[in-house]
């Protein structure tokens, strides 16, 4: 079966390191592309960044772009979402998922089950 | 940066119904999108991608339609199980910014 399990909740304080992280099995997890998505409390989502784990090549979003680090170890079948200093407006869900582009297609086909980062004082 | 516009925000219908989602691209995206449906507390699903392509498992009664800048997603005949949000996404372009729309609510009328 292919998955993508994600790492539990976490509770952090402004200004606090996080890294989280989605586990791919059941596939070859370096020959397609890994996105994050993020959603806000009571919100839609948002694209955030894409990573080939064979690779290790990465894109962001504008809206992202020096706010999060996106990475890959390839050895252990691992992406990695990470920020070196929370705010608050960081509480949200976080989701990766398996990118299609890499086959010629286009969506998101499988989802990991959500990190719910909450941020507060 | 592409602008993906759905509408309605909210639709209302009965078991049994229709129902007709669009989303609008500020740019054409050929048929580089896809459509997902989420329900309460559940990650998001792939329902359709490359605009009008089923996903493994996905329903018959779901079918996309559209390319360029406007899309459809119709839903048949609606089942208690596909009251959800939907959301489009474009996924095509090149550096990405694989946008997606704000959200279409289905609800039951």
């Amino acid at each position: 079966e292919v998955q993508l399990v994600q790492s539990g909740a976490e509770v952090k304080k402004p200004g606090e390191s996080l890294k989280i992280s989605c586990k791919g099995s059941g596939y070859s997890f370096t020959t397609y592309w890994i996105g994050w998505v993020r959603q806000m409390p009571g919100k839609g989502l948002q694209w955030m960044g894409i990573i080939y784990p064979g690779d290790s090549d990465t894109r962001y979003s504008p809206s992202f772009q020096g706010q999060v680090t996106i990475s890959a170890d390839k050895s252990i079948s691992t992406a990695y979402l990470q920020w070196s200093s929370l705010k608050a407006s960081d509480t949200a869900v976080y989701y990766c998922a398996r990118d299609l582009y890499s086959s010629g297609r286009y969506g998101m086909d499988v989802w990991g089950q959500g990190t719910t980062v909450t941020v507060s004082s | 940066e592409i602008v993906m516009t759905q509408s309605p925000a909210t639709l209302s219908v009965s078991p049994g119904e229709r129902a007709t989602l669009s989303c609008r691209a500020s740019q054409s995206v050929s048929n580089n999108l896809a459509w997902y449906q989420q329900k309460p507390g559940q990650a998001p699903r792939l329902l359709i991608y490359d605009a009008s392509t089923r996903a493994t498992g996905i329903p018959a009664r779901f079918s996309g339609s559209g390319s360029g800048t406007e899309f459809t997603l119709t839903i048949s005949s609606l089942q208690s199980e596909d009251f959800a949000v939907y959301y489009c996404q474009q996924c095509g372009n090149w550096p990405p910014r694989f946008t997606f729309g704000q959200g279409t609510k289905v609800e039951i009328k």
